[in-house]
C-alpha cells in the first residue's frame, strides 16, 4: 500500500485554467504538507495542516487554496494558472510529533503550464 | 528565521570514492537535523537524522554528526556506489510542523 499518494502524477494545462491535485495518506498522521519543487530542485514549503487546521501558510499567491476534508486528505486547488506555476508539487505527512520529525513524501505531481 | 545552507552541486565521483556534502544551519533554538535523499522520479525519503548535539545519524553507509559548535551536519560516505546517484537534501526542524530544506545537492557516481 502506498503511504502517501497524490494524483495526478502528471498534469499539462493551459494558462488561465483551474486545476486540483489530490493527496491522501494512510499512515494515520496528524500533519500534512504541500511543497513546491522548482526546476533547480529547490524545495519550498507552501502549506501545512494539522488535524484539518491550517498552521503554516507561507507567502503563496491566493490563487493557491488548500483544502483538508479530513486529516487523511489535503488537496491543492490552483486558480488562473500561470507559467511560473510549472513545478513538481509534493505532498507529505508526519506524525506531528516533535521527537521524530520524519516527513513521508508522495511521488510528486509534475504540473506543466503552457 | 531558521535556514539550511548546503554545498552547491553537482558533485560527480567515481565509484568507491569518498563523499562529503557540507551542510550548515541557522536556528534560534535546538533543531533536529536530517538528510533526505531523492532518487530520480521519486519523492524525498529520510536517509538519517540527529536530534541533539554530538548525535551521529547513520544509514546505508552514510553518516552525519550534529556539531553545535560549528552549526554543521555534513554528510559522508566512505565508498559511494552508482546506486547512490541522487539529490541529497539537508533539513532542519525545530518543531515537527515546519521542516526547512536546503537547496539540494545532486550526486552522480560513475562506474
Amino acid at each position: 500500500d502506498t503511504a502517501v499518494s497524490q494524483t495526478p502524477k502528471y498534469l499539462v494545462t493551459q494558462m488561465g485554467n483551474d486545476k486540483s491535485i489530490k493527496c491522501e495518506q494512510n499512515l494515520g498522521h496528524d500533519t500534512m504538507y504541500w511543497y513546491k519543487q522548482d526546476s533547480k530542485k529547490f524545495l519550498k514549503i507552501m502549506f501545512s495542516y494539522n488535524n484539518k487546521e491550517l498552521i503554516i501558510n507561507e507567502t503563496v499567491p491566493n490563487r493557491f487554496s488548500p483544502k483538508s476534508p479530513d486529516k487523511a486528505h489535503l488537496n491543492l486547488h490552483i486558480n488562473s494558472l500561470e507559467l511560473g506555476d510549472s513545478a513538481v508539487y509534493f505532498c507529505a505527512s508526519s506524525r506531528g510529533d516533535a521527537n521524530t520529525g520524519e516527513l513521508f513524501f508522495g511521488e510528486g505531481s509534475r504540473l506543466t503550464v503552457l | 528565521g531558521d535556514s539550511v545552507t548546503q554545498m552547491e552541486g553537482p558533485v560527480t565521483l567515481s565509484e568507491e570514492a569518498f563523499l562529503t556534502i557540507n551542510c550548515t544551519y541557522t536556528a534560534t533554538g535546538y533543531p533536529s537535523l536530517f538528510w533526505y535523499v531523492q532518487y530520480p522520479g521519486e519523492g524525498l525519503q529520510l536517509l538519517l537524522k540527529a536530534t541533539k548535539a554530538d548525535d551521529k545519524g547513520s544509514n546505508k553507509g552514510f553518516e552525519a554528526t550534529y556539531r553545535k559548535e560549528t552549526t554543521s551536519f555534513h554528510l559522508e560516505k566512505g565508498s559511494v556506489q552508482v546506486s547512490d546517484s541522487a539529490v541529497y537534501f539537508c533539513a532542519l526542524s525545530e518543531n515537527n510542523n515546519d521542516m526547512r530544506f536546503g537547496a539540494g545537492t545532486r550526486l552522480t557516481v560513475k562506474p
